[in-house]
């Protein structure tokens, strides 16, 4: 079965600082995964995907993440947050060919303080 | 190009009644899947459709059905409101390419509100 664990219910990074978003994802194939962003009254966006490329992919916004099969991770990074990236983030996996249903995180919150 | 688009933007029910929500795909998209998003959780899949068959189904009862159309359009029929279905119901179109780009791409969302 698939599953995918975000760590952090809610992360407050200052304006200008290191963005972390932690996800850990279980399946019994080979996964791909998404980060997609959510916007107050907005529909989802996605972010960035893996699909058994590059580990390290990078999406839109400077946000990366990399695939690291041995940790079963796939962390969303930013070297810099901005005052516009507060917003919930949802790691998403599934099957890794096709389309298949997405199986959702809980979402982070994310904060930037000016 | 008009993305992924959903009506109504919200709508009011009472428990018993029964409700239809609509979706169009992006231009191009063959895929429509339906997820419900309660209020601080991530989406739930509910159901996929592909060439006008329900291809995938999540933990839902058969309460919640759904069609979709040879334009690729679709919609979500929930009969016997509870208010537990209060949530917000999102659709999400994809393409089909083999073992290509399947990425789906999501609508607005529409806001269910069961009294």
């Amino acid at each position: 079965a698939q599953s995918v664990t975000q760590l952090d219910s809610h992360v407050s990074v200052s304006e200008g600082t290191p963005v972390l978003l932690r996800c850990n994802y279980s399946s019994s194939y080979s996964p791909s995964l998404f980060w997609y962003v959510q916007h107050p009254n907005k529909g989802l966006q996605l972010l960035l995907k893996y699909t058994s490329a590059a580990t390290l992919v990078k999406g839109i916004n400077g946000f990366e993440a990399e695939f690291k099969k041995s940790e079963t991770s796939f962390h969303l990074t930013k070297p810099s947050a901005h005052m516009s990236d507060a917003a919930e983030y949802f790691c998403v996996v599934t099957l890794g060919s096709g389309t298949y249903k997405y199986i959702f995180g809980t979402g982070t919150r994310l904060k930037v303080l000016a | 190009d008009a993305g992924v688009t959903q009506s109504p933007t919200h709508l009011i029910k009472t428990r018993g009644q029964q409700v239809t929500l609509r979706c169009s795909p992006k231009s191009g998209h063959d895929t429509v899947s339906w997820y419900q998003q309660a209020l601080g959780q991530g989406p739930q899949f509910i159901f996929q459709y592909y060439e006008e068959e329900e291809r995938q189904r999540g933990n839902f009862p058969d309460r919640f059905s759904g069609h979709q159309f040879p334009n690729y359009s679709s919609e979500l029929n929930v009969n016997a409101l509870l208010l537990g279905d209060s949530a917000l119901y999102l659709c999400a179109s994809s393409q089909v390419l083999g073992q290509g780009s399947y990425e789906q791409y999501f609508g607005p969302g529409t806001r269910l509100t069961v009294t």
